[in-house]
């Protein structure tokens, strides 16, 4: 079957520096995925997606890595700052599954 | 523009009663759907509509748990005999793009809060 789950479900930083926050999948058929981020009280914002035929895409102080071998799939957040504290999901775009997603905390 | 806005942003009621959430998702946009999100949980999928489509009810946990979609715009989800599990944030999200699940960027709005007593 498939599932969309994250590899923690909690990540600490301090701020300055970076993050990674995994996902793995099992449902090869659908190979697009959407990183969202929910701050608290708000609903999921779009972060940065990443299509199959790609490896890896970089926005703005994040980067998505997806490794379709071994379906995994990474964020990173470079220099992390308090206002990226937030609960993460991976989704897979192809279906409606979310994983709990991941919360990050960045300490001051 | 206006995003995807839900009302209300919070509703208390007691067992057994029924309620209605609303919806309003981003015009133009042709896929729509429900959420539920129990504190510290991820999403749960509940319905999702596709333009004039019959919708994916897959997700409703159980038939007291109801979804319309007027004029492909607004929605209304409706819980009946309210119980207390079915305390939760539940989000609305709409998409541009029509398609099971959608290619594209789900807009999401604040959702409403339940609890029931």
């Amino acid at each position: 079957g498939e599932s969309v789950g994250l590899h923690l479900p909690t990540l600490s930083v301090q701020e300055g520096d970076n993050s990674i926050i995994n996902c793995a999948y099992s449902n090869s058929a659908s190979d697009y995925f959407i990183w969202y981020k929910q701050e608290s009280g708000k609903g999921p914002q779009f972060i940065i997606d990443i299509r199959s035929n790609m490896d890896k895409r970089q926005g703005q102080r994040v980067t998505v890595l997806l490794n379709k071998t071994v379906k995994h799939l990474s964020l990173q957040i470079a220099a992390t700052q308090p206002g990226d504290s937030a609960v993460y999901f991976c989704h897979n775009a192809g279906k409606s599954t979310f994983g709990d997603g991941t919360t990050l905390t960045v300490k001051p | 523009g206006a995003g995807v806005s839900q009302s209300p942003s919070n509703k208390v009621t007691e067992k057994g009663k029924d309620v209605e959430l609303r919806c309003d998702p981003i015009s133009g946009h042709t896929a729509l759907y429900w959420y539920r999100q129990s504190l510290g949980q991820g999403l749960e999928f509940l319905i999702y509509f596709q333009g004039n489509s019959a919708p994916d009810k897959s997700g409703l946990p159980s038939d007291r748990f109801s979804a319309e979609r007027t004029g492909g715009s607004v929605s209304t989800l409706t819980i009946q005999r309210t119980q207390q599990e079915d305390s939760a944030v539940y989000l609305c999200a709409s998409s541009p793009l029509a398609g099971t699940g959608g290619t594209n960027e789900q807009f999401f709005g604040p959702g409403t809060r339940l609890t029931v007593l």
